[in-house]
């Protein structure tokens, strides 16, 4: 099976801009994940989807940060305005509902704030 | 409480020597233990779990050991290869309660030298 795809993979944009990111989990995969990755660190939790609802979104900083799953299956995380501590992986992971808890990662979008 | 403290930060190792990484959790709930392991410019992947029924789990080359009273576990790879250089990543969950959100440590660096 396809794994969970996120585009773009690279992006640099200046302090203040937008910026969107994309990702499509596994097909049929309910859950889905948002983490941030700052270099040197381990992933954190942005904000979980089950189907198209919010679960969990404790940990996204609402003022910058915004994401949404129409129908349930690919997601877009924006951050806007971006700030200079924003540069990190932004990686999407997604799960299938039942007995497993593996969760599945993309290969991540490398931002970089200047 | 939800923290997950991972060590040592970067391990060399010779090849075929055995690589050891520990983690302790101070959430009593946590009830669900994964490493992943991250190659560069890829997202972590599931490399081994555990739950606490158990105190020993064995995968090929990879061991965790858990000590539930301890609030400690131990991911052990034997005859590590120059293929294991890598960070690999502890975390932690509470499937129960938190829908299945990772707690992740800070990761650990490996270098096995041939």
């Amino acid at each position: 099976e396809a794994g969970v795809a996120q585009s773009p993979r690279y992006k640099i944009i200046e302090k203040r801009q937008s910026v969107a990111f994309w990702c499509n989990p596994i097909s049929g995969h309910a859950t889905l994940y948002w983490y941030q990755q700052i270099l040197g660190q381990g992933p954190k939790l942005l904000i979980q989807f089950q189907n198209n609802g919010v679960v969990d979104d404790s940990q996204l900083p609402k003022d910058r940060f915004s994401a949404e799953r129409l129908k349930g299956v690919d997601s877009t995380l924006k951050i806007q305005p971006a700030k200079l501590e924003d540069s990190a992986v932004y990686l999407c992971a997604s799960r299938s509902v039942g007995t497993s808890f593996e969760q599945y990662f993309g290969p991540g979008t490398r931002l970089t704030v200047t | 409480q939800q923290q997950v403290k991972q060590s040592p930060q970067s391990l060399i190792v010779q090849k075929g020597g055995i690589s050891i990484i520990n983690c302790a959790y101070e959430n009593t709930a946590f009830d669900y233990f994964p490493w992943y392991q991250q190659f560069p410019g890829k997202g972590p992947a599931l490399l081994i779990a555990i739950r606490p029924d158990v105190s020993e789990k064995k995968e090929g080359r990879f061991t965790i050991s858990f000590n539930k009273s301890a609030k400690q576990f131990s991911l052990h790879i034997m005859d590590s290869q120059p293929g294991d250089s890598a960070t690999y990543f502890c975390a932690a969950s509470n499937y129960g309660g938190s829908q299945g959100n990772l707690i992740f440590g800070k990761g650990t660096k490996l270098s096995v030298k041939p």
